[in-house]
């Protein structure tokens, strides 16, 4: 079956600019999460969705970065007046449960030039 | 907080040989799960093998096996007769059990390890 998919799969951007990541999860998975990877480093947790609801959004950096799920499928994370140090691959991951193992999509990588 | 370290940013093998990967992790949970990612250039994780710290037996994905030692926080894998397609990042993650109040299974992974193959 289809995995999960990001679109776009490169995003370049101005400083100051407002941009949004699409996350398709797999089909059927309520559980879903957000993470960055900047250069050289792992993932990095950023927010995590239980069906529509954020359940947990303690890794969000700044007030500039928000999450939405509104149907419980597909996910949008946006970034408000974004910063050259916002530049990384932003992952989105699913799994059935959050007790199961989660399956990432190949990444969004974004340039803040 | 719970952490993670893989102390080898690079490791090189022969085409056909074995090569073990180091991971280390710093908890004070005594029930969690360890996972190693392999990440290649087209920057998607996969699940290379999972680790339940329940569990004493080590777990193995057919060229794949971990060495899990509880007491000492170590978690590393073994990848035996290794091949081209071997080459990636590979990473390691710890996620706590749903058991521990305020845990929604995100994972902590380490800075990872570069991984190439010889032929």
């Amino acid at each position: 079956g289809a995995g999960v998919s990001q679109t776009p799969s490169n995003k370049v951007t101005e400083k100051g600019k407002y941009v949004e990541l699409r996350c398709d999860p797999i089909s059927g998975h309520t559980a879903l999460y957000w993470y960055r990877q900047s250069l050289g480093q792992g993932p990095e947790f950023l927010i995590y969705f239980q069906g529509t609801g954020a359940a947990d959004d303690s890794g969000l950096p700044n007030d500039r970065f928000f999450a939405v799920r509104p149907e419980g499928s597909v996910s949008t994370l946006k970034i408000q007046r974004t910063e050259r140090g916002d530049s990384a691959v932003y992952l989105c991951a699913s799994s059935p449960t959050s007790l199961d193992t989660q399956y990432f999509g190949p990444g969004t990588r974004l340039t803040v030039l | 907080a719970q952490t993670v370290t893989q102390s080898q940013p690079e490791m090189s093998v022969q085409e056909a040989e074995t090569v073990t990967l180091s991971c280390t992790y710093d908890t004070s949970e005594s029930d969690y799960y360890l996972f190693w990612y392999k990440q290649p250039p087209s920057r998607q994780m996969i699940l290379v093998i999972r680790q339940e710290a329940y569990k004493q037996q080590n777990a193995t994905e057919n060229r794949f096996s971990v060495n899990f030692q509880k007491a000492a926080k170590s978690f590393s894998l073994k990848i035996s007769d290794s091949q081209l397609g071997d080459a990636a990042m590979y990473f390691c993650a710890y996620r706590s059990s749903m058991n521990y109040g305020g845990s929604q299974g995100n994972l902590i992974f380490g800075k990872g390890t570069k991984l190439s193959v010889k032929p």
